[in-house]
């Protein structure tokens, strides 16, 4: 079993819709990170997260520590949205990844 | 732009060579981060630095070594190279070494046939 999973590995949306991507961790971390991946390769640091919730524009992070589960939701999504989310826990001075949900966002 | 540069954009080799992907961070940041990700295995870490000292260790095999500079730039060099060292390599910058955020360069798209 991977230590940091996600789901769904895929996912589809019409735009405007709402639209949530989870992350669950089996190790002790200090931070966990969400991370955009363009189609072209470029990875953008969107969140980073101890506890409690985030908020960046249409973007919102929260993190349970409690239940090692993570939450990354887009609200009214738009195609320009559609990448690669990668879910990454920091444990042990290291990133461990998650294997990635593709959105794809369709007008 | 993270400001992260990475040289070069693409790399093609043959197997047995040995390569070198550079690094420069963004400016101020003391810690290198690299990692590497290949179709099979996604994103992994391999190593990252601090201040010119290695910090932490991930998967790095043993053909593969790194070194940061006094002037804090990075390289990651790979030797006697396989077909599957074939991956995109990322290198990552952050202040500090903790808490901090990290800012990805574009990363290097390596080709070993």
């Amino acid at each position: 079993k991977n230590e940091v999973e996600q789901s769904p590995q895929n996912l589809t949306a019409q735009e405007g819709e709402f639209i949530t991507i989870n992350c669950s961790y089996s190790v002790g971390i200090s931070a966990l990170h969400w991370l955009q991946q363009h189609p072209g390769g470029g990875i953008v640091s969107l969140f980073m997260l101890s506890s409690g919730k985030k908020k960046h524009g249409r973007l919102i992070a929260t993190i349970n520590i409690q239940e090692k589960h993570s939450s990354l939701h887009i609200t009214a999504s738009h195609p320009r949205d559609s990448a690669v989310y990668i879910c990454a826990v920091r444990s042990r001075f290291k990133l461990i990844f998650g294997t990635g949900t593709r959105l794809q966002v369709f007008p | 732009d993270s400001g992260v540069t990475q040289t070069p954009k693409h790399l093609i080799t043959a197997t047995g060579q040995r390569v070198t992907l550079r690094c420069s961070p963004r400016s101020g940041d003391l810690s290198v981060y690299w990692y590497q990700q290949s179709l099979d295995q996604g994103l992994q870490f391999l190593i990252q630095y601090y201040n010119g000292e290695e910090r932490a260790k991930g998967n790095i095999l043993e053909r593969f070594s790194a070194q940061q500079f006094p002037d804090l730039h990075s390289e990651l060099n790979l030797s006697s190279l396989e077909l599957g060292d074939s991956a995109l390599y990322f290198c990552a910058s952050s202040a500090g070494t903790a808490k901090n955020i990290q800012y990805f360069g574009a990363g290097t798209r390596l080709s070993v046939l």
